[in-house]
């Protein structure tokens, strides 16, 4: 089955502990991205892969690092978790670039304390 | 830059009425791309549509259909014959095309929670 997963679905931390969320799709894509909802606001792309060790910043990168070492995998790391990053994460992919129908994962709801 | 705006924060519908959400963008490229999604309270996020910039034929998929005019720089998405299920948020993007595969940022509206009441 063709899928974008996300791990963990559910995560509370506390400031200042690093923490990894892995994305992971199995279709090949070459563009992968990370995204953050809150309310009101919408998704907004915190950073993309256009391939591998290809990344880029999106809207509101700061805060965040990514890496792109396999085309499958797109973690993404926060070195210095605060509450402001406290939010639902998608990751997403598609064919091979933001034209293209996003295929999104089941998001990750971070709290941050 | 693009811009993405959706106006309509909430609306609220009895079911079997007919129900317009609007979108309104910005974008300096004459090519670009539209979508909407769909995420229902389970929160999972469900493509619904993509269209190009030089193709503004009306789609219609069942109960929905779109509205394309660049007149107005308009991408609305109308349920016709409303259902519960219909309950969702729903999100309008735009990506600009760039060049030769090379397009990068999908800019999302802010999302219209519509409430399909029974």
């Amino acid at each position: 089955e063709a899928q974008v997963t996300q791990n963990p679905r559910y995560l509370i931390t506390v400031t200042g502990k690093k923490l990894t969320v892995t994305c992971s799709q199995n279709m090949n894509h070459e563009y992968m991205s990370w995204y953050r909802q809150d309310p009101g606001l919408g998704l907004r792309q915190i950073y993309y892969s256009m391939n591998v060790e290809v990344t880029d910043k999106g809207d509101v990168p700061e805060g965040y690092k990514v890496s792109r070492k396999e085309k499958r995998n797109f973690p993404l790391i926060l070195e210095s978790p605060s509450p402001n990053q406290t939010s639902l994460y998608f990751c997403a992919s598609s064919y091979s670039d933001s034209n293209y129908e996003q295929y999104f994962g089941p998001g990750t709801r971070l709290t941050v304390t | 830059a693009q811009k993405v705006t959706q106006a309509q924060t909430e609306i609220s519908v009895v079911e079997k009425e007919d129900v317009t959400l609007d979108c309104v963008y910005e974008t300096r490229d004459t090519t670009y791309y539209l979508f909407w999604y769909k995420q229902p309270p389970s929160g999972e996020l469900v493509f619904l549509i993509r269209r190009n910039s030089f193709d503004e034929q009306n789609e219609i998929s069942g109960r929905y259909s779109w509205n394309f005019q660049k007149s107005t720089s308009s991408f609305n998405f109308t349920i016709t014959a409303s259902q519960v299920v219909d309950s969702a948020v729903y999100f309008c993007a735009l990506s600009e095309a760039g060049f030769l595969g090379s397009a990068r940022q999908l800019t999302f509206g802010s999302g219209t929670q519509l409430t399909v009441l029974p």
